[in-house]
């Protein structure tokens, strides 16, 4: 089956530093990919939509300066969340639809992000 | 915007009893519905889909569900749970013009052994 992996999957920092997130398609190409965000106790929120080659887009209410997305090849997004605060700790999930099969997404395991 | 709803934020049941979740979205034209499944510690897995076609759709470990049109519903079913099945259970609906996909709050489902 298709395989979606997010690095790192735990990540501490610093207020203020920036992190970035990794997701890639091990076995397929993805000319989409998804960035979610999920509270805990919470459902997904989808954050945006990316699509490989172009710039991203932001659901309502994210911020496109304070979530950096690049989707430079049909295997790689990455997200950055710039000078991190505390309230962005969360979970982030990314997911992807193969470039043959867009009605199906498959999910990655998540990145957990605690700024302290 | 299509939304989604589900009824029950927590269901708790016994090994052997029968389940079924309630999911309902709001759109008013053609929609891929979807439940997902997150064990715990575990990433989303997808368990179910309704594209076309058969309303009632079966998925993977017993699981089915069926989509009334007519009550925008998409209810997830199984008739005898085991205690594996414990797990936080996810409605999704995409309207079929859209690549986005919109998640349910999610019914943390525990199974008592």
């Amino acid at each position: 089956g298709a395989v979606v992996s997010q690095h790192p999957s735990w990540v501490i920092c610093k207020s203020g530093t920036s992190v970035k997130i990794e997701c890639r398609s091990l076995d397929f190409q993805a000319t989409t990919m998804f960035w979610y965000r999920q509270f805990p106790k919470q459902s997904l929120m989808l954050m945006a939509t990316s699509n490989e080659g172009s710039k991203a887009t932001y659901e309502q209410g994210v911020e496109k300066d304070k979530f950096l997305i690049n989707h430079a090849s049909l295997t790689l997004s990455t997200l950055t969340v710039t000078s991190a605060h505390p309230e962005d700790s969360s979970f982030y999930i990314c997911s992807a639809s193969p470039r043959d099969r867009k009605n199906i997404q498959y999910f990655g395991a998540g990145t957990r992000l605690s700024v302290l | 915007a299509q939304s989604v709803s589900q009824h029950n934020h927590h269901v708790i049941l016994s090994e052997a009893a029968s389940l079924e979740l309630g999911c309902n979205y709001s759109y008013g034209g053609t929609v891929n519905l979807f439940w997902y499944v997150q064990y715990p510690g575990q990433h989303l897995q997808l368990l179910l889909k309704y594209f076309s076609g058969d309303p009632l759709v079966k998925g993977i470990k017993g699981f089915e569900a069926e989509f009334i049109k007519s009550k925008f519903s998409f209810n997830l079913r199984k008739p005898s749970v085991q205690w594996s099945d414990t797990a936080e259970y996810f409605c999704a609906v995409r309207a079929n013009r859209d690549d986005k996909i919109i998640f349910g709050k999610g019914t943390r489902l525990h199974i008592l052994p």
